[in-house]
């Protein structure tokens, strides 16, 4: 199955709340990277976190990585409308392979 | 510093035409790879450049796609001849190194009729 999986695949939230996605992988990896992608448009970077790393933070997102549970979670505080849109997590595997693998996404909708 | 920039933006090419797709990676990164989105679903990796040189392509999934960079610039993306299948949207990343950030293009929009 997909190297990384989100969960939720959907979620929906009042404009103010915070929004947590998850993120789930398979093997090791070098480093774990978010994306956002709106409408359909391009793919947004939005963080990297490295596999020795547990905890980052951007703006209003804050991103940590388990890596003895291979996960990794994405949290958005205060959101907005304009965070609308879906969130992949796309995982750099430590052998094997040098692509990213990219997870189902979860779509976010932010109501004002 | 211009990121990465994909041409055309969107393309809509009747069943059996030839449409080539064209990425810009960000200047000075090696890597380059070619993702696709298809009918909404997970975004599945086609190919990686490292310069010139096709470094994976175990994800393209036919004869009919054909990947190219020359000089390790720009790259082309050519599907010939298109099935109704190949509709979706393509994307290109670049990143300097494998351990660091890649960032993609807006997409092209393939549509196939």
């Amino acid at each position: 199955s997909q190297q990384g999986e989100e969960d939720p695949q959907a979620l929906s939230i009042q404009e103010g709340e915070n929004a947590t996605m998850n993120c789930s992988y398979k093997t090791s990896i070098n480093n774990l990277q978010w994306y956002r992608q709106n409408s359909g448009r391009g793919l947004v970077h939005l963080i990297l976190i490295r596999s020795n790393e547990r905890e980052k933070h951007s703006g209003r997102l804050r991103v940590t990585l388990d890596t003895s549970k291979k996960s990794s979670s994405l949290l958005i505080t205060a959101s907005r409308a304009a965070d609308t849109a879906s969130y992949f997590c796309a995982t750099a595997p430590t052998s094997g392979t040098y692509k990213y693998i990219f997870g189902t996404g979860t779509r976010l909708k932010v109501l004002a | 510093e211009a990121g990465v920039t994909q041409f055309p933006s969107h393309s809509v090419i009747e069943k059996g035409q030839t449409v080539t797709l064209r990425c810009d990676p960000i200047s000075g990164h090696d890597n380059l790879y070619w993702y696709r989105r298809v009918m909404g679903k997970e975004i599945k990796f086609l190919l990686h450049f490292v310069k010139e040189s096709k470094q994976d392509e175990s994800g393209m999934p036919n004869n009919r796609f054909l990947a190219e960079r020359t000089g390790g610039t720009y790259s082309t993306l050519k599907v010939q001849p298109a099935e109704l299948e190949d509709s979706g949207v393509y994307f290109c990343a670049s990143s300097q190194l494998y351990n660091t950030e890649a960032f993609f293009g807006q997409g092209t929009r393939l549509t196939v009729v």
